[in-house]
């Protein structure tokens, strides 16, 4: 079973390019997150969709768009990346909103 | 603005000692408040977690203390373990489905 899919983990950007961060789950979850992880600031929600069809802004939607695509799958797109976006970025699932959230393993972020 | 705020951001704890961390929050729509471990390198998981009509919940070692007038919660690690040395955060979720973080907190259990 593997839960929370994240690709790719590792990436480098150059300052402007553009790129998605993909998830997907086959916990048949409604509840999908986006999360970025810096040192000292925990985890800041970015976009998250409450279920199929529907998102939603976090604490940190500025310079990300998403789209669920489906149930399983919930992409992060950086339209111009800059580096202030250098992070991790974490996925994650639950069934329901206040249930146990699943993460992804991560992806690193380097925007130079 | 983060709108759980956990402290402290470290702390050093003998094996065997207890592991103390505060979380506050604000927002009175939040009903839902997990705690998760996560280890270097990986993706948090959910440790314990607890609804505001109970006030003490407790896993194993892991206890959650909720104190919904003061809208405080508190995670109690007993007889801590040098396997315990990880980052720990609070969380929250409010009726719109948004699942907060608060900043982390490091632990280290010393041998």
């Amino acid at each position: 079973n593997a839960g929370v899919t994240q690709t790719p983990k590792f990436q480098v950007l150059k300052t402007g390019q553009s790129m998605t961060l993909q998830c997907a789950q086959d916990m048949n979850h409604n509840s999908m997150y986006w999360y970025r992880q810096d040192p000292g600031m925990g985890l800041r929600l970015i976009y998250y969709s409450a279920s199929e069809g529907t998102t939603d802004k976090g604490e940190v939607p500025n310079g990300y768009n998403v789209s669920r695509l489906n149930k399983r799958e919930f992409s992060l797109r950086l339209e111009s990346a800059a580096p202030s976006q250098t992070s991790v970025y974490f996925c994650a699932s639950s069934e329901l909103r206040n249930t146990e959230a699943f993460f992804g393993q991560g992806t690193r972020l380097t925007v130079v | 603005q983060q709108q759980v705020k956990q402290s402290p951001q470290s702390l050093i704890v003998q094996k065997g000692g207890i592991s103390i961390i505060n979380c506050a929050y604000e927002n009175t729509a939040f009903d839902y408040f997990p705690w998760y471990q996560q280890f270097p390198g990986k993706g948090p998981a959910l440790l314990i977690a607890i609804r505001p009509d109970v006030s003490e919940k407790k896993e194993g070692r892991f206890t959650i203390s909720f104190n919904k007038s003061a809208k405080q919660f508190s995670l109690h690690i007993m007889d801590s373990q040098p396997g315990d040395s990880a980052t720990y955060f609070c969380a929250a979720t409010d009726s719109w489905g948004k699942l907060q973080f608060g900043a982390g907190t490091q632990v280290v259990v010393t041998p």
